[in-house]
């Protein structure tokens, strides 16, 4: 079965750190690729996506990612973690044509302290 | 407002009641999820539609029931709510299933006694 996982369950980090969180996937094919963050105490929200072109994407509030196919990996990263990115990422995947809906990791909480 | 709407924001009920979840969304969007989020778990699929009268079971749908009269409306029923319901609901919706953004409402926290 499809699966997306996601490598680390909590991840602390003092201000200005950079922030990497590891995803990988299970799908035989061509998939889009999403990370959502959720805010604590409120819903998600799209970071960034990859469906095609350029593997490293850019998204909102200074985040990366790049998909490595040969890897099955599209991990999540920023060069400098700010106390306001403490939230819960999430990694999604579904299959490029397939109407199949977007599968989630179990998500990463990150914790940026002073 | 524009927007994807649930209520209530917060339930509290007992073992074998039946509760439904509601969604609201404005944008005419085609597809329509639920969502449940438990620790350790993530975000699971519990049901999606594509369209009016049009829906299909996701990763966990067991003692749910789902309906679409209406484009913009895609409540969640529990017929028969157990323990292992609780968990926090969330409902989303996209006018592209494949690359299209998911655009998810604040929540529903369930409580089951």
């Amino acid at each position: 079965a499809q699966s997306v996982s996601q490598h680390n369950h909590h991840v602390i980090l003092s201000e200005a750190a950079s922030l990497e969180l590891g995803c990988n996937y299970s799908y035989g094919g061509t998939v889009n690729l999403f990370w959502y963050v959720q805010y604590p105490g409120q819903h998600l929200q799209l970071l960034l996506k990859y469906f095609s072109g350029d593997p490293l994407v850019k998204g909102i509030k200074g985040f990366e990612a790049e998909f490595i196919k040969s890897k099955f990996s599209f991990n999540l990263r920023k060069p400098s973690v700010q106390w306001s990115d403490t939230a819960e990422y999430f990694c999604a995947v579904n299959l490029n044509s397939g109407n199949t809906p977007l599968v989630f990791g179990k998500g990463t909480r990150l914790s940026v302290i002073a | 407002d524009a927007g994807i709407t649930q209520s209530p924001r917060y339930k509290i009920t007992e073992t074998g009641r039946q509760v439904t979840l509601m969604c609201h969304q404005t944008w005419s969007h085609s597809y329509m999820f639920w969502y449940r989020q438990d620790l350790g778990h993530g975000l699971r699929l519990i049901y999606y539609s594509a369209a009016a009268d049009i829906t299909d079971k996701g990763e966990v749908p067991d003692g749910y029931v789902v309906s679409r009269s209406k484009t913009e409306n895609f409540p969640l029923t529990l017929e028969s709510a157990t323990r292992s319901q609780t968990s926090v609901y969330f409902c989303a919706s996209t006018s592209d299933f494949d690359t299209g953004e998911l655009f998810f409402g604040e929540g529903s926290r369930l409580t089951v006694l």
